[in-house]
């Protein structure tokens, strides 16, 4: 069967190393879908989105990648810096309402 | 920087009390949010604006809470009779037109 990501309430990686953060959706009639980077005392910003007629989206740094089959959602970040160090959330976006997934609090080690 | 501004960014409250929260957004966005954030949670939808039109609101919007934006721009969200649970941060984010939110930083509402 197919491999399908884990989410991770935790993420801890070398600077420098490549960091793969997962999440999984619940609603198959999402339609877009968005990366957030929350740091403390911050409200969440916008890093990447991808459409669901996409299974890849490129950033600068970032890839976001989309698997609808089994409602995968994952972001990439790559050559990770002591600043990408915040909390990230995926979100699913259906008529005006996005819906949050459950974060992950990336930790970039010096 | 969003151009979203919130006040006030942290409010301490007894039990029972009113509060109001306001935001600003920046003149390019019709649109306009409330969410509520806990702690290790993802941001929780509230309600939405199109412009002055309150358009759709959740179910974790009680008879408590109201939100107006009365000329379009600036809304306000009011908690009557807080209660503690009702503790959390309350984001407002603006849109443009597509679903991408610009967030504001929050208020942090503690109800003692």
């Amino acid at each position: 069967g197919e491999s399908v990501g884990l989410h991770l309430p935790t993420l801890s990686v070398q600077e420098g190393d490549n960091s793969i953060i997962n999440c999984a959706y619940s609603n198959s009639a999402s339609d877009y879908f968005i990366w957030y980077k929350q740091e403390s005392g911050k409200g969440p910003q916008f890093i990447i989105d991808i459409r669901s007629n996409m299974d890849k989206r490129q950033g600068q740094r970032v890839t976001v990648l989309l698997n609808k089959t089994v409602k995968h959602l994952s972001l990439q970040i790559a050559a990770t810096q002591p600043g990408d160090s915040a909390v990230y959330f995926c979100a699913e976006t259906r008529s005006q309402e996005s819906t949050f997934g459950d974060g992950t609090t990336l930790t970039v080690k010096p | 920087d969003t151009g979203v501004s919130q006040d006030p960014r942290h409010k301490i409250t007894k039990r029972g009390q009113n509060v109001t929260f306001r935001c600003d957004p920046i003149s390019e966005h019709n649109r306009l949010y409330w969410y509520r954030q806990t702690l290790g949670q993802g941001p929780e939808f509230l309600t939405y604006f199109q412009n002055e039109a309150q358009l759709e609101k959740s179910r974790l919007l009680s008879d408590r809470f109201s939100a107006e934006r009365p000329k379009g721009s600036f809304s306000t969200l009011e908690i009557q009779r807080t209660e503690q649970g009702d503790s959390a941060m309350y984001l407002c984010a603006g849109g443009d037109g597509n679903e991408k939110l610009f967030f504001g930083s929050g208020t942090q509402l503690s109800v003692l």
